[in-house]
């Protein structure tokens, strides 16, 4: 089993709708969690962490259920420039109290007109 | 906010050149950077963690000696890739985290693409 696993998508939907990512890991002692957005050829950017509780920044709200070690992102009111890969990343424990990230191979999101 | 500068953007060389690659936090310290490498339409991929004043440490599978980092100050990485060869081509990136522990989330270097000929 991988350590952070993600639908590949694509998720295809029109502008205005509501989509939603999940992504599962498989340590237990994962200590943080993040949501990054990577656009074609480009670098990752941080679109949001990830808090126990929940969260929300605009139309993007991330949740957090360490219970069933999965996190989630939904995006409401899609745009066209929303359109990407959505990458889900675990910060692990590794041997000698190191906190390793992991990334997803990334869901990617086509937002049409 | 948090700003990497990863330099340079873009490398075509010939095989055998040995490539180096610069990770800088602009804005705060980095006591852990790490190096990725990513394959068109495939995932990144963690080579190694470096951290400042310590020898790196690789992930399975990817060749220190072929990949050599030195993380000698709190604002500086650098990845050489010895005698490159075609099948070394691919998007490098770098991120750096302020702190040692995990809470922190990375920010990302631009990316260098690495084009072996």
């Amino acid at each position: 089993r991988k350590e952070v696993e993600q639908d590949p998508g694509p998720f295809n939907v029109p502008e205005g709708a509501t989509v939603a990512f999940n992504c599962t890991y498989s340590n237990s002692a994962s200590q943080s969690f993040f949501w990054y957005r990577q656009d074609c050829r480009k670098e990752p950017k941080l679109l949001m962490s990830v808090y126990s509780s929940g969260n929300e920044d605009g139309r993007f709200t991330a949740q957090l259920n360490r219970a069933s070690q999965y996190i989630s992102l939904l995006i409401r009111d899609s745009k066209l420039s929303d359109s990407a890969t959505y990458l889900c990343v675990v910060n692990g424990a590794r041997a000698g109290g190191s906190y390793i990230p992991t990334f997803g191979r990334g869901t990617s999101l086509i937002v049409h007109p | 906010g948090a700003v990497v500068s990863q330099h340079p953007s873009r490398v075509i060389c010939k095989s055998g050149t040995s490539v180096k690659i610069e990770c800088r936090s602009l804005d705060f310290q980095a006591t852990t950077m790490f190096w990725y490498r990513q394959f068109p339409k495939k995932s990144l991929m963690l080579m190694a963690t470096s951290n400042e004043g310590s020898k790196a440490t690789y992930e399975q599978g990817v060749e220190k000696d072929k990949f050599l980092i030195n993380h000698a100050s709190l604002t500086l990485s650098t990845l050489t890739v010895t005698s490159a060869h075609p099948e070394d081509s691919s998007f490098y990136i770098c991120s750096a985290r302020d702190r040692a522990t995990g809470n922190q989330p990375q920010h990302f270097g631009d990316g260098t693409r690495l084009s072996i000929l």
